[in-house]
């Protein structure tokens, strides 16, 4: 079964600085999806970016980026020059390819201060 | 396209009345699944289907109960609901396929259920 850890309950980082949100997984398989979402207060669920566990080059989508470390099983998110709208919870999800089931980590608050 | 929907959008109900919480999706995606969140938790899937016809349980199904007829429509039964099922629960899809596109799931806006 797959586990998803998220240690950090909330995070704060000042308006144009950088941030970076931890997320630790396990898996028994080698053949995996990571994702992080983020979740506005209008509770919707938005994917921020994915990973697929084969490719060693780490994703980037604009401002935000992983260090996805497999042998570690970690997947941090890091979030450059952080904006206003930028504060949510979010949360590191993984996929194994056997299944088509998501496994959440616990969240991460971010408060991002002006 | 209007992605993935959900009715309603709030509910309250009373210990032991049944009721439907609707997800609808108009990608013609053959996966789809029923979180449920609770704080400090993550998201916990419930029930999930990979095609019409065919559902099966996730980590928390005690309490509910899952159809799908169609490709697009895969409601959740609350048979007699409980307090412990006040929550948020999103509904979500994808087109199920390993190693493609599809591994992304599209969320829908969430029910938020209030069980007194």
């Amino acid at each position: 079964a797959q586990t998803v850890t998220q240690s950090q309950p909330e995070m704060s980082v000042q308006e144009a600085e950088t941030v970076t949100l931890s997320c630790t997984y396990d898996t028994s398989e080698s053949d995996y999806y990571l994702f992080w979402y983020k979740q506005p207060p209008s509770r919707q669920m938005i994917l921020v970016i994915r990973q697929e566990a084969y490719k060693q080059q780490n994703a980037t989508e604009n401002r935000f980026s992983v260090n996805f470390q497999k042998a570690a099983k970690s997947f941090s998110l890091k979030i450059s020059d952080s904006q206003l709208g930028d504060a949510a919870m979010y949360f590191c999800a993984s996929l194994e390819t056997s299944g088509s089931r998501l496994t959440f980590g616990e969240g991460t608050q971010l408060t991002v201060n002006p | 396209n209007a992605g993935v929907t959900q009715t309603p959008k709030f509910q309250v109900l009373k210990t032991g009345q049944s009721m439907t919480l609707q997800c609808a999706q108009d990608m013609n995606h053959e996966y789809m699944s029923w979180y449920r969140q609770d704080p400090g938790m993550g998201l916990r899937l419930i029930h999930y289907s990979v095609g019409a016809g065919i559902t099966d349980q996730g980590e928390v199904p005690n309490g509910y109960n899952v159809s799908r007829s169609t490709t697009e429509d895969f409601p959740l039964r609350l048979l007699s609901a409980a307090p412990s099922q006040t929550s948020v629960y999103f509904c979500a899809s994808s087109t199920g396929l390993a190693g493609g596109p599809g591994e992304t799931q599209y969320f829908g806006p969430g029910t938020r259920l209030l069980v007194l």
